[in-house]
């Protein structure tokens, strides 16, 4: 089955830790995105990626990092600079970022400081 | 002023009603717009894209209104199983011509009671 993975469901942060989300997608998309979600709030984009590589700031990255190795996979680091992680992380791919490119996310990662 | 913005709901509708959202954007630039499902601790899901001509889909509808700039979605005979989070998504250009990047509403929530 073609779609979006992302591990683990529930992910637990020390003080001062880095933490690493996974995002594998096996659509052959070009493009990636990471998105967090908190209650109340529209998802917000953290960072996204059109090709392997490379990748832009979205509009809240501060406290936050990714790599592009591989078209599959697209790898979120919440660092310990990020004040405020607590939050729904989601993964999206699409083939590209064009008008009408539909995204596909996957089930999410849930972030709890402890 | 936002750039999307949705009324946050709760609307509690019986079984069999109609019910809509509206939804209005601020960007006259941005050039395509979907709605998507999200349930309870889940990730949001397609619903369906929104043509300028209107578009149905089984007990859905969506329609756009660009002088006015928002979009709404039209639930016929309404289901249990209809009850979720409904997202405003617009697609709007960025500085890199050619890619775009989905702006999302916080959500409206739909409860179906029987």
């Amino acid at each position: 089955d073609g779609g979006i993975t992302q591990s683990p469901k529930y992910l637990f942060r020390k003080e001062g830790q880095n933490v690493t989300l996974s995002c594998e997608q096996n659509l052959n998309h070009d493009a990636m995105y990471w998105y967090r979600q908190d209650p109340g709030q529209g998802l917000r984009l953290i960072y996204y990626s059109q090709i392997v590589n490379d990748f832009q700031k979205g509009d809240i990255a501060e406290g936050y990092s990714v790599s592009r190795e591989k078209k599959e996979s697209f790898p979120l680091t919440v660092t310990s600079a990020q004040k405020n992680p607590t939050a729904f992380y989601l993964c999206a791919s699409s083939p590209l970022p064009r008008a009408w490119e539909t995204q596909y996310f996957g089930p999410g990662t849930r972030l709890l400081v402890l | 002023r936002k750039e999307v913005e949705q009324d946050p709901g709760p609307f509690n509708v019986p079984e069999g009603a109609t019910v809509a959202f509206n939804c209005t954007y601020s960007n006259s630039a941005s050039q395509s717009f979907f709605w998507y499902r999200q349930d309870c601790r889940k990730e949001p899901k397609l619903l369906m894209s929104v043509y300028s001509s209107g578009n149905e889909d089984g007990r859905f509808t969506a329609q756009l209104n660009r002088a006015s700039q928002y979009i709404s979605l039209l639930i016929r005979d309404s289901k249990l199983s209809d009850s979720a989070t409904y997202l405003c998504v617009v697609n709007n250009p960025t500085q890199v011509s050619g890619t775009y990047k989905y702006i999302f509403g916080t959500g409206t929530r739909l409860k179906v009671l029987a």
